[in-house]
């Protein structure tokens, strides 16, 4: 069985950093390209960004939104994906979920629960 | 980036009758061989779910009730006859080319 389980959330000051996790299990990760995707309170759902997998080098994307803010990594011994978020603002308040994403390209199939992250003073 | 605009915003739906969710794409999102657009069903604290891969592939496990289907630029999410349990907020999605964007959703209520 396929899991995803995020951690890491919490509430941190305006400009401040969080590093979120995403513990996986049930597939083989290497395999896989993860996603990171956050939707605030009541609104959309928004990607931020992914990491490729193994047969196209760990490579990294990002939206605009989060480039230069945000990193992807992942602990490929470990099955673990992270999002370090730094320099946070209030509008970086969402509830964020990992996904399994594919190189065909074919939708977020496997969700986690969601963290959700507040930023405020 | 690709704007994906959905429509209705929200719509009420009889139980047993159809409901038909739009989502337009600002460019095509589409090779002669696939549609790169995703349609996901989400219900208030819960994670999306995938119905429907590559506009008109209906995932594993998903009730036939839910059907997908277009091309190009506009993509269509049906379900009929609607369920109670289909109260939700639907998404679409494309992976065309990055970044990835979804739709602003549409809330289905059940009458």
């Amino acid at each position: 069985e396929v899991k995803l389980v995020e951690s890491g959330g919490g509430l941190v000051q305006p400009g401040g950093s969080l590093r979120l996790s995403c513990a996986t299990s049930g597939f083989t990760f290497t395999d896989y390209y993860m996603s990171w995707v956050r939707q605030p309170p009541g609104k959309a759902l928004e990607w931020l960004g992914f990491i490729r997998n193994k047969a196209n080098g760990y490579t990294t994307e990002y939206s605009a939104s989060v480039k230069g803010r945000f990193t992807i990594s992942r602990d490929n011994s470990q099955s673990i994906l992270y999002l370090q978020m730094n320099t946070l603002r209030a509008e970086d308040s969402a509830t964020y979920y990992c996904a399994r994403d594919g190189a065909l390209r074919e939708g977020f199939a496997y969700w986690g629960q969601g963290t959700l992250v507040t930023v405020s003073a | 980036d690709i704007v994906l605009t959905q429509s209705p915003a929200s719509l009420a739906v009889s139980l047993g009758q159809r409901a038909t969710i739009s989502c337009r794409a600002s460019q095509s999102v589409s090779t002669s061989s696939y549609s790169y657009m995703h349609w996901y069903q989400q219900k208030p604290g819960q994670p999306p779910k995938l119905l429907i891969k590559y506009a008109s592939n209906l995932e594993s496990g998903v009730p036939a009730r839910f059907s997908g289907s277009g091309s190009g630029t506009d993509f269509t999410l049906n379900i009929h006859p609607v369920e109670e349990e289909d109260t939700a907020t639907y998404y679409c999605q494309h992976s065309w080319e990055i970044p990835w964007t979804f739709g602003g959703g549409t809330k289905l209520e059940i009458k």
